[in-house]
C-alpha cells in the first residue's frame, strides 16, 4: 500500500565510515520524513522536509548527519561517521497533507 | 515533550477472538494512524483518524482527541493478523510529524 521505495534494503559499514541511504517519496507527497527505529521498536524522528527545505530535525541530526530532498532526485540521509550505535533500521516516509506511508527502510549494520 | 502510551504491550488471541489496543497521549493530537508491521517488516497502514471512528472488516478504530485516546478493535481475528501494531499520533506542529507508540506484539494462535 506504500509507494515509498528506500535504497539499500541492508548497508553494512565500519565505525568512522559514511553510510548514505536514499528515498524517492510517493509522487505528489511534498513531505518527507525520517525516523530512526531501534531493535526495541522505538521510533526516533530524525528530519522532516517540505519539498526541499527543512522544515524540523532533532540535534543529532544536525550535528551528525547530512539529508537533503533535491528536486527531480531521490531524497537522502547521509551519516558523516558511522557509530556504533547507529545500527538500526531507517526509515523514509512521504506524505500529502495526511496520511503518511512509509518505506520499507534501510538497515543500517555498523561494525 | 509529545508521548504516546500504548497498550497491551503484547496480546495473544485465539483465532476467531477479538480484542482491543488503546494509545493515551499526553497532549492534544491532530490525527493518529495505525500500522501493522507485518512479517517481512513492512508498515502497513491500517487507518488514519482526525476524529470519530472508522471500520474496515474486522477492524475498527476511534479517536477522541478531546479525551486524548484512541482505540483498535480486532474482532473474529485471523492468523494473518499476527504483527506488531502501532499507533502514531500527529502533533500540531508544521508538517505533520508523528509520534509513536512502543508497539503491541500480537500473536493470533489457532
Amino acid at each position: 500500500n506504500s509507494k515509498v521505495i528506500q535504497t539499500p534494503r541492508y548497508l553494512v559499514k565500519g565505525q568512522g565510515q559514511k553510510a548514505k541511504m536514499r528515498c524517492i517519496p510517493e509522487k505528489g507527497h511534498p513531505v518527507v520524513f525520517w525516523y530512526q527505529q531501534n531493535k526495541n521498536n522505538e521510533f526516533k524522528f530524525l528530519i522532516n522536509f517540505q519539498n526541499q527545505e527543512v522544515l524540523q530535525q532533532i540535534d543529532m541530526t544536525e550535528k551528525r548527519f547530512s539529508a537533503e530532498c533535491p528536486s527531480n532526485s531521490p531524497c537522502s540521509l547521509e551519516i558523516q561517521s558511522s557509530e556504533a550505535g547507529d545500527s538500526a533500521l531507517y526509515l523514509c516516509a512521504s506524505s500529502g497533507n495526511t496520511e503518511v506511508f512509509f518505506g520499507k527502510g534501510t538497515r543500517l549494520t555498523v561494525v | 515533550g509529545d508521548q504516546v502510551e500504548q497498550s497491551p504491550s503484547a496480546l495473544s488471541l485465539h483465532e476467531g477472538t477479538g480484542s482491543a489496543l488503546r494509545c493515551n497521549f499526553t497532549t492534544t493530537m491532530r490525527a493518529v494512524q495505525w500500522f501493522r508491521k507485518n512479517s517481512r517488516g513492512s508498515l502497513i497502514n491500517l487507518f488514519y483518524l482526525a476524529s470519530g471512528t472508522k471500520e474496515n472488516g474486522r477492524l475498527k478504530s476511534a479517536f477522541d482527541s478531546k479525551e486524548r485516546y484512541s482505540t483498535l478493535h480486532i474482532r473474529d481475528a485471523q492468523l494473518e493478523d499476527s504483527g506488531t501494531y502501532f499507533c502514531a499520533a500527529e502533533t500540531n506542529s508544521a508538517g505533520n510529524k508523528l509520534t509513536f507508540g512502543i508497539g503491541t506484539r500480537v500473536l493470533v494462535r489457532p
